[in-house]
């Protein structure tokens, strides 16, 4: 089974306008952390935001927040007020466990959805 | 910038040969981690150090190793390579205890 899922293989959005990415997880660990990080045309990876799953609170980085619904298995990334530049892929990934010091924290990434800005 | 350097950033190469993908994390960060994304296969976990010392292996070939030297920085080698060898490398780092990734540019393989 996927441990991630990314079911919108490509999204559009008017330039100002809010978009939400989907990503549901797959673990029985109780201990993980969700992230997002942003792929340009250019090819590198841009970390975006970041979601424990203790945390009470739903992560926040400027335009970007997830939506973290557990009971659910979700963690959608929202944009606000879309940009030109925000046009690329993003990536959902997830660390599982919780180890100290150099323990494994390998990602496990989805398939990616490619967002494009409509201006 | 991630603060992350991979070299180099293009390699074009042969089948059968073998190459040598160097990356250096971030200062201060004790942990490397290899990513391998291809088209067909996506983004796939290779191998992670921490501070010399292999500390995981995920879908890693007996062709491919790699090592992390006292300076921290990192070398992944590749052997009688494919042309499914063909790839976009990435190197992360991340300080110890600490949950983000931070990426390298990467170095886009291209075997002939």
């Amino acid at each position: 089974a996927q441990k991630i899922t990314q079911t919108q293989p490509g999204m559009f959005v008017q330039e100002k306008e809010a978009v939400t990415l989907d990503c549901t997880y797959d673990t029985s660990d109780p201990s993980y952390g969700l992230f997002w990080y942003k792929q340009p045309s250019s090819g590198e990876m841009i970390f975006l935001i970041y979601q424990g799953s203790y945390d009470q609170q739903n992560a926040t980085e400027g335009r970007y927040s997830l939506n973290f619904q557990k009971a659910r298995k979700s963690a959608n990334l929202v944009i606000s007020a879309s940009q030109l530049g925000d046009s690329a892929m993003y990536f959902c990934a997830m660390r599982e466990g919780r180890g100290s010091g150099g323990s494994n924290y390998k990602l496990t990434f989805g398939k990616g959805t490619l967002l494009t800005v409509n201006p | 910038d991630s603060g992350v350097t991979q070299t180099p950033k293009h390699l074009i190469t042969a089948t059968g040969q073998r190459v040598t993908l160097r990356c250096s994390p971030r200062s201060g960060d004790l942990s490397v981690y290899w990513y391998q994304q291809s088209l067909d296969q996506g983004l796939q976990f290779l191998i992670q150090y921490y501070n010399g010392e292999e500390r995981a292996k995920g879908n890693i070939l007996e062709r491919f190793s790699a090592q992390q030297f006292p300076d921290l920085h990192s070398e992944l080698n590749l052997s009688s390579l494919e042309l499914g060898d063909s790839a976009l490398y990435f190197c992360a780092s991340s300080e110890a205890g600490i949950n983000e990734q931070y990426f390298g540019p990467g170095t886009r393989l291209t075997v002939t």
